[in-house]
């Protein structure tokens, strides 16, 4: 079955620094990868997706994922964070264990920007 | 207009009530997905549907259950609820044409049971 780990439950940063938080997943072919962010009192929205192709993604407000096959990750790094980046950041993996891709998501990691 | 709309955003319940909770999309997709949110624990997958006709359970199923009235609407039942189904329950879209898109979620309800 597959699975996400994400090893960072908080993060704190100050505001300006560079960010990046860490995703890792077992499963054996490349699955589609995804970092979904959560506002507080929102719902979830996408922030960049990876299905094959070049390994570094961009996404929105300025997020980029690295997708690395031989560490089976998928972290995500902001170069300068802002304040209103503080959030709840999810990565998602889907796979196809049987003919369906059913997503899995991590635990999460919170994000706290510091002025 | 939100694209996927969830009722109630907030309700409080006793043990042993039934309620449901629905989910309402204007996207015109055809998978659709329950999920619940607890603190630490991410989104475990409740119940999911790839059509009105295709419905499967998920990680976490027992003590819910779920209808898909039409392709737009998908409710989750809690038939007799109990406390530590306190949670945040949030529905969720996809386009069912392939696999390369990523899910549309409502807004949540945040549901609690004294």
């Amino acid at each position: 079955a597959q699975s996400v780990t994400q090893p960072d439950i908080h993060i704190t940063v100050s505001e300006g620094a560079s960010l990046e938080l860490r995703c890792n997943y077992s499963y054996g072919a490349t699955p589609y990868l995804f970092w979904y962010v959560q506002s507080p009192g929102q719902g979830l929205q996408l922030l960049l997706k990876y299905f094959s192709g070049d390994t570094l993604v961009q996404g929105i407000k300025g997020f980029e994922a690295e997708f690395k096959r031989s560490q089976s990750s998928f972290n995500l790094r902001k170069p300068s964070v802002h304040w209103s980046d503080a959030a709840e950041y999810f990565c998602a993996v889907e796979s196809d264990p049987g003919g369906s891709y059913i997503p899995t998501f991590g635990r999460g990691t919170s994000l706290i920007v510091h002025p | 207009d939100a694209d996927v709309t969830q009722t109630p955003r907030n309700r409080i319940t006793k043990t042993g009530k039934r309620i449901m909770l629905e989910c309402s999309q204007t996207k015109g997709h055809d998978r659709m997905y329950w999920y619940r949110q607890d603190p630490g624990l991410g989104l475990q997958l409740i119940y999911y549907s790839f059509d009105v006709k295709d419905i499967n359970k998920g990680e976490i199923s027992d003590g819910y259950s779920v209808s898909r009235q039409a392709q737009a609407k998908f409710s989750l039942s809690l038939e007799s609820a109990i406390p530590n189904q306190t949670a945040l329950y949030f529905c969720a879209t996809k386009p069912g044409t392939n696999n390369h898109y990523e899910q549309y979620f409502g807004p949540g309800t945040r549901l609690t049971v004294t």
